[in-house]
């Protein structure tokens, strides 16, 4: 009920094509799911956020989309660059809750 | 945005001491801050939920003797590795939430770097 599955686990992309990493949850309960970057040696900073009374957040070049009914939701970096070389967690937890379920992470490689 | 400093940023002690570790939440009050461990190519584990005025709460296989948390405050929660061993270096990130903000955002720090020896 705790868990979220992200795939895939490494991603190559060419500079300026799109990159999409997926999750999917189990636990009907959460109802706030973030995205974060992490660089090598660095803390992971949030990058988007969505609630599941929208269908797709929109912040630059980063969208996630949300299916409520798969449970399952994706970032997608357009334009994708060799400076968003990165390490990408999805988690989701219930508002005002506490714990944040991680994702395994996706290790994005954007060739220049 | 919201800060979350951490401090330091790399830590060396020898096997057997202790070692602190600060987590300060900068320009907002974090009633809740939380402590992960990280491996090298590795997700985050959530190690320990820390509220402020009272006693964390550990995960299951998390020796709460071994890693002793403090939350005297509003902005401040120290991660304290008793007794540290080689098995023990790790990164240590902690993470807050802004207890005045509408959603639920949550904010890292930088993270520690732990080398035993």
């Amino acid at each position: 009920q705790q868990q979220v599955k992200q795939s895939p686990q490494s991603l190559i992309v060419q500079k300026g094509g799109i990159s999409i990493i997926n999750c999917a949850y189990e636990n009907t309960a959460f109802d706030y799911f973030p995205w974060y970057q992490q660089f090598p040696g660095k803390g992971p900073a949030l990058l988007i956020a969505i609630r599941p009374d929208v269908s797709e957040k929109k912040e630059g070049r980063f969208t996630i989309s949300f299916n409520k009914s798969a449970k399952q939701f994706s970032l997608h970096i357009m334009d994708s660059q060799p400076g968003d070389s990165a390490t990408y967690f999805c988690a989701a937890n219930m508002e005002y809750g506490n714990k944040l379920v991680f994702g395994a992470g996706t290790i994005l490689r954007v060739k220049s | 945005g919201a800060v979350v400093s951490q401090h330091p940023s790399r830590v060396i002690c020898k096997s057997g001491t202790s070692v602190k570790i600060e987590c300060r939440s900068l320009d907002f009050q974090a009633t809740t801050m939380f402590w992960y461990r990280q491996f090298p190519k590795q997700s985050l584990m959530l190690m320990a939920t820390s509220n402020e005025g009272s006693k964390a709460t550990y995960e299951q296989g998390v020796e709460k003797d071994k890693f002793l948390i403090n939350h005297a405050s509003l902005t401040l929660s120290t991660l304290t590795v008793t007794s540290a061993h080689p098995e023990d270096s790790s990164f240590y990130i902690c993470s807050a939430r802004d207890r005045l903000s509408s959603g639920n955002t949550i904010y890292f720090g930088e993270g520690s770097w732990l080398t035993v020896v």
